[in-house]
């Protein structure tokens, strides 16, 4: 595998399940974040993690909940979610905080 | 707050027509400017970054600029491969990423 994977790529979930979505990214990075992308609205950040630490939480309802275990997996636990969070969930790493962010191919999520 | 506002949204073009993207900011000093392809179903594709004004970076079939408010994103000679959504982020002073909501572009054959 190389560069950043996401699993799984399609996910359709009620609104009392509990699942989660994965990431790992093969490319010695140590800062990992996860996005919502959603139609005709610019990539909204959620988390942020360098080296394992979450940096920033951008004001993201509790019913989601990271998990950066180490520098190259990142989770995203789901539970109790709303229609309103079907979405594209994107993971994307970088060097640092800084530099440019590559990222995996994103899970389409669809609440019912 | 950082702002970032692309446009056009949507762009349709003949093959071999040449167009231009912008991306205009708002930004508490920056840090980088960054250039992204994304097709549909798919993670966003990094293409470029520009660090200062009148700084310049080519990748095949497109170039992109910067000025103090703006990058934009030159098409020369579009090929249908090239249809895609541009995305543009701005990182400012306080290392926020803020992306644009994209240009939409279509090339026809």
């Amino acid at each position: 595998e190389t560069g950043v994977t996401q699993t799984p790529r399609h996910l359709v979930m009620g609104m009392t399940n509990k699942k989660s979505l994965k990431c790992e990214q093969h490319l010695g990075h140590n800062a990992m974040y996860w996005y919502k992308q959603s139609a005709k609205k610019p990539l909204e950040l959620m988390f942020v993690y360098n080296f394992k630490e979450q940096t920033e939480n951008n004001s993201v309802p509790s019913r989601f909940s990271p998990e950066c275990p180490n520098s190259s997996h990142l989770f995203l636990h789901l539970h109790t979610l709303q229609p309103e969070d079907s979405a594209l969930y994107l993971c994307a790493s970088s060097f640092d905080g800084n530099n440019e962010q590559f990222f995996g191919p994103g899970t389409r999520l669809t609440v019912l | 707050e950082d702002q970032v506002t692309q446009s056009p949204e949507a762009l349709r073009l003949q093959e071999g027509e040449s167009s231009s993207l912008n991306c205009s900011y708002t930004v508490s000093g920056l840090r980088g400017l960054f250039w992204y392809r994304q097709d549909p179903g798919k993670g966003p594709e990094f293409l470029f970054t520009l660090y200062s004004a009148g700084e310049e970076k080519e990748k095949e079939r497109l170039k992109a600029t910067l000025t103090k408010k703006e990058s934009f994103l030159h098409i020369t000679a579009p090929k249908p491969e090239d249809s895609a959504t541009y995305l543009c982020a701005v990182r400012s002073n306080d290392y926020k990423l803020s992306f644009g909501a994209g240009t939409t572009v279509t090339v026809r054959a």
